[in-house]
């Protein structure tokens, strides 16, 4: 199983990134497949979560409404929409298969790609 | 929403102690707890889940246990690779994790 992350990097306030997470060695519409981030030098934060066919979604309260999760499961994809970023929502973002669904725990996890969000 | 309590924040030992981390529930989730180890720089990696389910892979010397609102990771003997930071989870509703355990040397 491997999962990698790109799309990260600076950005300024109130702009917009796009995420993405390549899954190999698994069958990927087999699996819900989430993000969770984590602040330099802090805890771990579930983002969102979307299930096998995209049918159910989730989001933290943190980000709902200013995050948009996707999947595309043709090219084993997975995508976050971030739009009006804050400075708050600079972390490593790491992508994580969710062997249970949407509400789930995670058993891989990728490498991450780090968001900083500043002027 | 259901808050997790991890404890303690940070606690020193040697190799071959036994270590014991808390998380507590603010309500009743049942047996959907997991537990990760993170290392410096590196992504978090699942030692246990469903509360005492060990991953495949995972040293026997890490288990897990509780139900409803207290559960437990213990190693029975820690070795030099299991310096880290440890996190619980639960996934009972939304995913949320606990604020870590730091484990460094005494």
């Amino acid at each position: 199983v491997q999962l990698v992350e790109s799309g990260g990097g600076l950005v300024q306030p109130g702009r917009s990134l796009r995420l993405s997470c390549v899954a190999s060695g698994f069958t990927f519409d087999d699996y819900a497949m989430h993000w969770v981030r984590q602040a330099p030098g802090k805890g771990l934060e579930w983002v969102s979560g979307i299930n096998w066919n995209s049918g159910t979604t989730g989001y933290a309260d943190s980000v709902k409404g200013r995050f948009t999760l996707s999947r595309d499961n043709a090219k084993s994809s997975l995508f976050l929409q971030l739009n009006s970023l804050r400075p708050e929502d600079t972390a490593f973002y790491y992508c994580a298969r969710g062997p249970y669904g949407v509400v789930t725990h995670f058993d891989y996890w990728g490498q991450g790609t780090l968001v900083t969000v500043s002027s | 929403a259901i808050q997790l309590t991890q404890s303690p924040s940070s606690l020193s030992a040697s190799v071959g102690d036994r270590v014991t981390i808390t998380c507590r529930a603010s309500q009743d989730i049942s047996g959907a707890l997991a537990w990760y180890q993170q290392k410096p720089g590196k992504s978090p990696r699942l030692l246990i889940y469903d509360a005492s389910t060990l991953e495949s892979g995972v040293p026997s010397r890490f288990s897990g246990s509780g139900s409803t609102t207290d559960f437990t990771l213990t190693i029975s003997s820690l070795q030099p690779e299991d310096f880290a930071t440890y996190y619980c989870q639960h996934f009972y509703s939304s995913p949320l994790f606990g604020g870590g355990t730091k484990v460094d040397l005494k």
